[in-house]
């Protein structure tokens, strides 16, 4: 298995608050990827990084910000949470261009209340 | 929008059994397509990575082809067996610069 990591594994928080999800891999892999897994949507790029501090928007990328300051380590901020953002948030690496094949952290469970 | 569907929905075979289905993408540009495996609880896994119009790739009892001319990749799974029960993504890309577009998968039951 791809040595890819992601705290917490779950979270509740308030509206309004601001919350921020990691994602670490152990392969050296120059992309990196945030998705959210919606019923009805699947998989949905929210924010992707082709190294470091380097970053592009994905389809659903209002609300979020991400950052990257090292190749190990891809952060999620939800600045001031909503309801909406409520889901199950996946990070993924993949080690050449972006046609290899992504692997896929073990998944953030976040309940925004 | 760039639009990635799949077909069926869902699926319910018998073991035993050979099934297939289709991601349809739009066949104006192409890059890549990828196929994932995603089962319940747990995180999705590459099978294929696809690159060539013609392509056909094969590990174990499933195999994919690809028809970038028509916009269209089947996957198939010969003898399916409960252990293959799960969603199945496939994931465009038209450019180089483009992310990746999943589509909304298919959920594979298979009954013993």
């Amino acid at each position: 298995d791809a040595g890819i990591t992601q705290s917490p594994r779950h979270k509740v928080t308030e509206t309004g608050t601001p919350v921020t999800l990691r994602c670490h891999q152990t392969e050296n892999h120059r992309y990196m990827y945030w998705y959210r897994q919606d019923p009805g949507h699947g998989l949905r790029l929210i924010h992707y990084s082709y190294g470091v501090k380097d970053t592009d928007k994905g389809e659903v990328s209002d609300g979020y910000s991400v950052s990257r300051s090292k190749t190990e380590d891809f952060l999620l901020t939800l600045e001031s949470a909503t309801s909406s953002q409520t889901s199950v948030y996946f990070c993924a690496i993949s080690e050449f261009t972006s046609r290899g094949e992504q692997y896929f952290g073990p998944g953030t469970r976040l309940t925004v209340t | 929008i760039l639009n990635v569907e799949q077909s069926p929905q869902s699926l319910h075979v018998q073991e035993g059994d050979s099934t297939n289905f289709t991601c349809s993408f739009p066949s104006s540009n192409f890059y890549a397509l990828h196929w994932y495996r995603w089962e319940t609880a747990k995180s999705p896994e590459a099978l294929f990575v696809m690159t060539l119009n013609g392509d056909e790739k094969k590990k174990g009892r499933i195999s994919a082809t690809l028809n970038t001319k028509e916009g269209y990749s089947y996957l198939y799974i010969k003898g399916s067996q409960p252990e293959d029960s799960a969603t199945y993504l496939c994931a465009f890309m038209k450019t180089s610069y483009d992310k990746v577009i999943f589509g909304p998968g298919t959920s594979l039951s298979v009954i013993p």
